[in-house]
């Protein structure tokens, strides 16, 4: 099976832009939920989507969005881009199972 | 809170020598407890997992840990490291509803030839 995938891998940005990002999943896999990872705050959740629902949402402004296609393959979006959400964005895969959870390689954002 | 804590932001040590990654778990009736790997510019990759049964669990790559209730800890081993296990280490726990992870601050380990 293939694995996770996110494109694009990097991406440069302005301040006050907008982005999209997309992650598709394992075939098969339904789930799907995005981190941001940066040097000082780790790894944070920002949401999970299940069948084209978000079911679970972190805390993060409403500028960052997301949603899910019935193939199951995820886009987030960030609106209005600051340069404090330059970050790793992190994309798992999940067949719904505990402990089958699988994260694509990220999409490195800069934002200048 | 459903949190986890990594004890130690750097590790530095010598080729072939054993290591150990310190990791606490803020403590919960049911707990599923994950160690994954970060190699620079890279995801995350899936060590090994604790879900239930043996507190002793094996990974990938010789890495072990143990789950001690009694403790609330998942301290991740290795006895003989090598150059290529220079990476950064996250702890993390799936939440109660299993649809998100809460992850550690993570461990730098530095192996040193």
């Amino acid at each position: 099976k293939a694995g996770v995938t996110q494109t694009p891998r990097y991406l440069i940005k302005t301040r006050g832009q907008q982005v999209t990002l997309s992650c598709s999943p394992i075939s098969g896999h339904r789930s799907v939920s995005w981190y941001q990872q940066t040097p000082g705050q780790g790894l944070q959740f920002l949401f999970e989507y299940f069948s084209e629902t978000q079911r679970n949402k972190g805390n993060f402004p409403g500028r960052f969005s997301g949603r899910q296609f019935s193939n199951s393959r995820s886009e987030m979006n960030v609106s209005t881009l600051e340069l404090g959400d330059s970050a790793l964005y992190l994309c798992a895969s999940s067949s719904g199972m505990a402990g089958e959870q699988y994260f694509g390689p990220g999409t490195r954002l800069t934002v200048t | 809170a459903q949190s986890v804590t990594q004890l130690d932001s750097q590790v530095p040590v010598f080729e072939e020598a054993p290591v150990e990654l310190r990791c606490n778990y803020s403590s919960s009736v049911s707990v599923y407890l994950f160690w994954y790997v970060q190699y620079p510019n890279q995801g995350l990759q899936l060590l090994l997992k604790y879900l239930s049964g043996s507190t002793l669990v094996k990974g990938i790559n010789g890495f072990e840990a143990e789950f001690n209730k009694s403790q609330t800890s998942f301290h991740l081993r290795k006895p003989s490291v090598h150059i290529s296990d220079t990476a950064e280490y996250f702890c993390a726990r799936l939440s109660n509803t299993g649809n998100q992870f809460y992850f550690g601050t993570g461990t730098s380990l530095t192996v040193i030839p």
